[in-house]
């Protein structure tokens, strides 16, 4: 019963490339979450999908970042023309979702092991 | 302000000392999670609390709503606890479906148990 996968582990990407950050749920959740940690700071919630709708992107960059969660295959964290303020590490949790209210404040998050974004 | 603050920042203890990690906030929640964040970088959710106390192995959690405080305690430390704990809430929402997993974090205890 594999846990929340992450790949790649580790990605280098030069000033001005695109980077693909990849995140495969826990078998049976259908809610996903990116997390941002900078070096030195906390974890900042970026964006909130379910399979194929984004529901809350408040913390997402309003540029040259986007997220999807297609009907088939893993969510992708999308950085455009990354700079090197990006270099990060990018953390996603899978909830198993739920239409009652209490049960989905009630849903525990399962972490990935995250993506270290380097850009040189 | 950060609407998260957690105490201490570091911590050092030895190898059986009571350990207590405080988590202060400023907003309304609809719930508090702690979390363990491994030196290889890997994140463990520890507990999922909205009211009272919750209690697995050696740790335990409690949260008092009317102060926004929030404690997570290790019994009996070990070496293998040392790891940052993070504290994070998640702000209250009449549209649950946009508060969920929007979780607001704090900066994290660094936790060092010595043998």
């Amino acid at each position: 019963n594999a846990g929340v996968m992450q790949n790649p582990r580790h990605l280098v990407r030069r000033r001005g490339q695109e980077a693909r950050l990849r995140c495969s749920p826990m078998k049976g959740h259908s809610h996903v979450y990116w997390y941002r940690q900078l070096p030195e700071e906390g974890l900042k919630f970026m964006v909130y999908l379910q399979k194929e709708n984004i529901i809350d992107e408040s913390g997402m960059p309003k540029e040259r970042f986007s997220a999807e969660f297609p009907k088939e295959g893993p969510s992708i964290l999308r950085i455009q023309q990354v700079v090197r303020g990006d270099s990060a590490a990018y953390f996603c949790a899978s909830s198993r979702g739920s239409r009652d209210r209490d049960l989905l404040i009630g849903e525990k998050l399962f972490f990935g092991s995250g993506t270290q974004l380097s850009v040189l | 302000k950060n609407e998260v603050e957690q105490s201490p920042q570091n911590l050092t203890a030895q190898e059986g000392e009571f350990i207590t990690i405080n988590c202060s906030y400023s907003v309304g929640i609809s719930a508090l999670h702690w979390l363990q964040q491994h030196p290889g970088g890997g994140i463990v959710s520890l507990f999922m609390l909205s009211s009272g106390k919750k209690k697995h192995g050696r740790l335990i959690a409690t949260i008092n709503i009317q102060e926004k405080h929030s404690s997570l305690h290790i019994t009996a430390s070990h070496p293998r606890d040392s790891a940052v704990y993070i504290c994070a809430v998640r702000q209250y929402s009449v549209n649950y479906g946009g508060s969920q997993g929007n979780l607001i974090f704090g900066k994290g205890t660094k936790l060092s148990v010595k043998p």
